[in-house]
């Protein structure tokens, strides 16, 4: 299995206060993502990493900020959480970017509600 | 506009059937790639196959075959014998070339499989 972790598994919030969930990796993928999934709209992008401390946008970026000071860290905060990022969030690691010729391995996922 | 099509929402058969999940896509491009994925109740999601547009040969492993046909643009994923285990829902994604070196992943929404015993 691929050696990701994310950090805290579950966690409940009310709207306005910030959240950082954290991904952690021991495979030295360079690329790192963060999805979230919900019913009805699938996998989702929100942010993605090619390196310590470039990062870009993915489909769904507003209301999230990333950050990368490390290569094995990925680092997704909601600055204000809404009730509309209550959601189950994927971290996930690759070689190549997104997926390319290779694949993806996911993180266990992280449920947020935002009461 | 590339997308993947995964027109069955949710599947229902009883253990030892053999299943089809269908999986339909469109690109622009001539070098691309597909995916299927797997996730159990647990919820984690799991790398099952990749296939590249060059190499249309089917694949088996195990209970597990995938047949891939640019003709129809579609890749689906059969299970032969059907276990319980099976019980997932799967994904197939897309991945395309953007501007530069980048490519995107393109998912489709997912096919719900319930394994009955």
């Amino acid at each position: 299995d691929a050696g990701i972790t994310q950090s805290p598994r579950h966690k409940v919030t009310e709207t306005g206060t910030p959240v950082t969930l954290r991904c952690h990796q021991t495979e030295n993928h360079r690329y790192m993502y963060w999805y979230r999934q919900d019913p009805g709209h699938g996998l989702r992008l929100i942010h993605y990493s090619y390196g310590v401390k470039d990062t870009d946008k993915g489909e769904v970026s507003d209301g999230y900020s990333v950050s990368r000071s490390k290569t094995e860290d990925f680092l997704l905060t909601l600055e204000s959480a809404t009730s509309s990022q209550t959601s189950v969030y994927f971290c996930a690691i690759s070689e190549r970017l997104a997926g390319g010729a290779g694949e993806l391995f996911f993180g266990e996922g992280s449920r947020l509600t935002v009461l | 506009a590339q997308k993947v099509t995964q027109a069955q929402t949710e599947i229902s058969v009883v253990e030892k059937e053999d299943v089809t999940l269908d999986c339909v896509y469109e690109t622009r491009d001539t070098t691309y790639y597909l995916f299927w994925y797997k996730q159990p109740p647990s919820g984690e999601l799991v790398f099952l196959i990749r296939r590249n547009s060059f190499d249309e040969q089917n694949e088996i492993s195990g209970r597990y075959s995938w047949n891939f046909q640019k003709s129809t643009s579609s890749f689906n994923f059969t299970i032969t014998a059907s276990q319980v285990v099976d019980s997932a829902v799967y994904f197939c994604a897309l991945s395309e070339a953007e501007a530069g070196n980048n490519r995107k992943l393109i998912w489709g929404l997912g096919t719900s499989l319930a394994v009955n015993p």
